[in-house]
């Protein structure tokens, strides 16, 4: 079956631009996680969700960071006024159900700020 | 606070040799342990993953991960590394009542031939 994507793979903006990523989950699956991955560094929670709200959005960095999914199903990681620091690889994993079931993982989007 | 340490950035075997890949978590309470690969372009992949009981864990691809409590360790290990195994490793953990992962920096193999 297919697995979780994320479009798209890569994202060039200008530092004070608006970006939006999209993660769509493997069907069926109510949990979906965010992570930023900077170079040479594990992946870093941003935020969880369980169905359509999100249950811990504590590893966002800042308040120009916002993520929705509206429908449980596909997600949206919203960053306002882009700064250079936000130069990453944003990973969207889903499970089943809860935070110790098996997390897929999508491919990445790599956001460049320049 | 919670941490994960993978003290090696890189390692570099002989394809055919034998692997071990290590991994420190530091807290009081015995946390969830997890495996995973990240191949090039690649999302990051389950290897195996601890939750308690038998301390020696089998996973995909011929791994298998061994906790051990006293040193606060969840080494990964492979008797026989294929060229195919070139990837960065990640140990992660979780810690009951939380729902945040926490990653070490990752090991990356290098395979010669």
């Amino acid at each position: 079956g297919a697995g979780v994507s994320q479009t798209p793979s890569n994202k060039v903006t200008e530092k004070g631009k608006y970006v939006e990523l999209r993660c769509d989950p493997i069907s069926g699956h109510t949990a979906l996680y965010w992570y930023r991955q900077s170079l040479g560094q594990g992946p870093e929670f941003l935020i969880y969700f369980q169905g359509t709200g999100a249950a811990d959005d504590s590893g966002l960095p800042n308040d120009r960071f916002f993520a929705v999914r509206p429908e449980g199903s596909v997600s949206t990681l919203k960053i306002q006024r882009t700064e250079r620091g936000d130069s990453a690889v944003y990973l969207c994993a889903s499970s089943t159900s809860g935070i110790t079931d098996t997390q897929y993982f999508g491919p990445g989007t790599r956001l460049t700020v320049l | 606070a919670q941490s994960v340490t993978q003290p090696d950035i890189h390692i570099t075997v002989s394809e055919g040799a034998s692997l071990e890949l290590r991994c420190n978590y530091s807290y009081g309470a015995t946390p969830y342990l997890f495996w995973y690969v990240q191949s090039p372009g690649q999302g990051l992949q389950l290897l195996l993953k601890y939750f308690s009981g038998d301390t020696l864990v089998q996973g995909i691809k011929g791994f298998e991960a061994e906790f051990k409590r006293s040193q606060s360790s969840f080494n990964l290990r492979k008797p026989s590394v294929h060229w195919s195994d070139a990837a960065e490793y990640f140990c992660a953990s979780l810690w009951g009542g939380s729902y945040i992962p926490t990653f070490g920096r990752g090991t990356s193999l290098i395979v010669h031939p």
